[in-house]
């Protein structure tokens, strides 16, 4: 039982490269979400989902995008790297719609840097 | 709005001194949680109050939920080494029935040995 695995762990890219961030979760939860961690700022609310094939906006939305095609699955993808996209991201699920606690379990995080 | 206050942003103590961190919201909190990340880590699930009034404790850490459920607190008797970390707290935000949480900017504490 591995919860939430985020990857890759670490990735390195080049201003205007794209790539996409995965998140896979073991614990049939309905509810994934995309946060992003910078220095001073906690943790801001990128994207969500709350069942397959549905997403929606966070608090910092702009330059992703998201997809859950599959309930286990949510990935976070930049079609456009920019260096204000340096952060570490992490995935986090909740069993909140299927009537459990709103408790968020957190992926290990995935750390992107942006030359 | 929805935002929530943390204070202090940093917090350094000698081992064995207390600690305690605030979380202060404008508005009146539906519920209020706990996470603990360590360095390098990931946010861990701590608590949650949901109660006016409401006071927790986990062996030395003690949480409070004020009576106008406003503002919250965690107090941390005779630090240790281990409870190095940043300390957030979350409230519900962003459609409350979708399970997303704000959370506060976090208080860092350090314990020097």
């Amino acid at each position: 039982n591995a919860g939430v695995t985020q990857t890759p762990k670490f990735r390195v890219l080049k201003t205007g490269q794209s790539m996409t961030l995965l998140c896979a979760q073991d614990m049939n939860h309905e509810y994934m979400y995309w946060y992003r961690q910078d220095p001073g700022m906690g943790l801001r609310l990128i994207h969500y989902s709350v069942g397959e094939g549905t997403t929606a906006k966070g608090e910092v939305p702009d330059g992703y995008n998201v997809s859950r095609l599959k309930k286990q699955n949510f990935l976070l993808g930049l079609e456009s790297a920019a260096p204000s996209q340096t952060s570490v991201y992490f995935c986090a699920t909740n069993s909140f719609g299927a009537g459990g606690a709103n408790v968020l379990t957190f992926g290990a995080g995935s750390r992107l840097t942006v030359l | 709005g929805q935002q929530v206050m943390q204070i202090p942003q940093y917090q350094h103590v000698q081992e064995g001194e207390d600690f305690t961190t605030y979380c202060n919201s404008s508005t009146t909190l539906s519920n209020i949680q706990w996470y603990k990340q360590r360095p390098g880590g990931h946010p861990v699930f701590l608590i949650q109050l949901v109660k006016s009034g409401e006071v927790k404790k986990q062996k030395r850490l003690t949480f409070q939920f004020g009576e106008a459920k406003k503002n919250s607190s965690l107090h941390i008797t005779a630090t240790q080494t281990t409870d190095v970390g940043t300390y957030f707290c979350a409230r519900e935000g962003y459609g409350g029935s979708q399970g997303n949480l704000i959370f506060g900017k976090g208080t860092k504490l350090s314990v020097k040995p």
